[in-house]
């Protein structure tokens, strides 16, 4: 299995600009969970998906944030505008179901740069 | 509210001198503690997963240890690619998802 895929891998991008993030989950995993990982505050979940339905979207910061997962194979982030305190490190993974045992699978993240 | 503090925030080794990595919880009703390795450029690998206090689990030369506080990840005779950030994370009897603590940096020195 290719593990879970983020594109893209580096973003640069201005204040004010639309910034939209790609993840395709492992295969067979119903869970998808989007993080963002700063100095400052480490890992932070922003959103989740279960079976392709958002459960839990209370640690997306404000509205300018918007994520969703059409099918079981793709899903995005995007942010309008972006703002320079937008600046971290974005990270997807999935999990075969939420029970005690099932472990996080991480993609290697998009670094996300607004100037 | 579930909290997870790691200790120290960065540590540096010579090579063979082993050491341990602390992490400590604050969660209603642990399911599971899991920690996780992180290299720079990457995302976060899954290592060890422990249940209930007494658990230990090893890999090579790492080994976690479960109390009903805390988590200690002690790395045996460390070498140059140990080198990388351990992430600790907790999961409730809620089953919601995992939260982080912001790590410990590791560096081996050869």
């Amino acid at each position: 299995d290719a593990g879970v895929i983020q594109s893209p891998r580096h973003e640069v991008t201005e204040m004010g600009q639309e910034v939209t993030l790609r993840c395709k989950p492992i295969s067979g995993h119903d869970y998808l969970f989007w993080y963002r990982q700063t100095m400052m505050r480490g890992l932070e979940l922003l959103i989740y998906f279960n079976n392709n339905v958002p459960i839990d979207d209370s640690g997306m910061p404000e509205d300018r944030f918007s994520a969703k997962m059409p099918n079981a194979s793709f899903s995005t982030l995007k942010i309008q505008p972006s703002e320079p305190r937008d600046s971290a490190v974005y990270f997807c993974a999935s999990s075969f179901s939420q029970r005690y045992n099932s472990p996080l699978h991480f993609g290697n993240g998009t670094r996300l740069t607004v100037t | 509210e579930d909290q997870v503090t790691q200790s120290p925030e960065a540590l540096r080794l010579q090579e063979g001198e082993s050491s341990s990595l602390n992490c400590s919880y604050t969660v209603s009703g642990l399911r599971g503690l899991f920690w996780y390795r992180q290299d720079p450029g990457k995302g976060p690998e899954f290592l060890f997963t422990l249940y209930s206090a007494g658990e230990e689990k090893e890999k090579e030369r790492l080994k976690a240890t479960l109390t009903k506080k805390e988590s200690f990840l002690h790395i045996t005779a460390p070498k140059p690619e140990d080198s990388a950030t351990y992430l600790c994370a907790v999961r409730n009897s809620g089953n919601t998802p995992l939260v982080f603590g912001k790590g410990t940096r590791l560096s081996v020195i050869a």
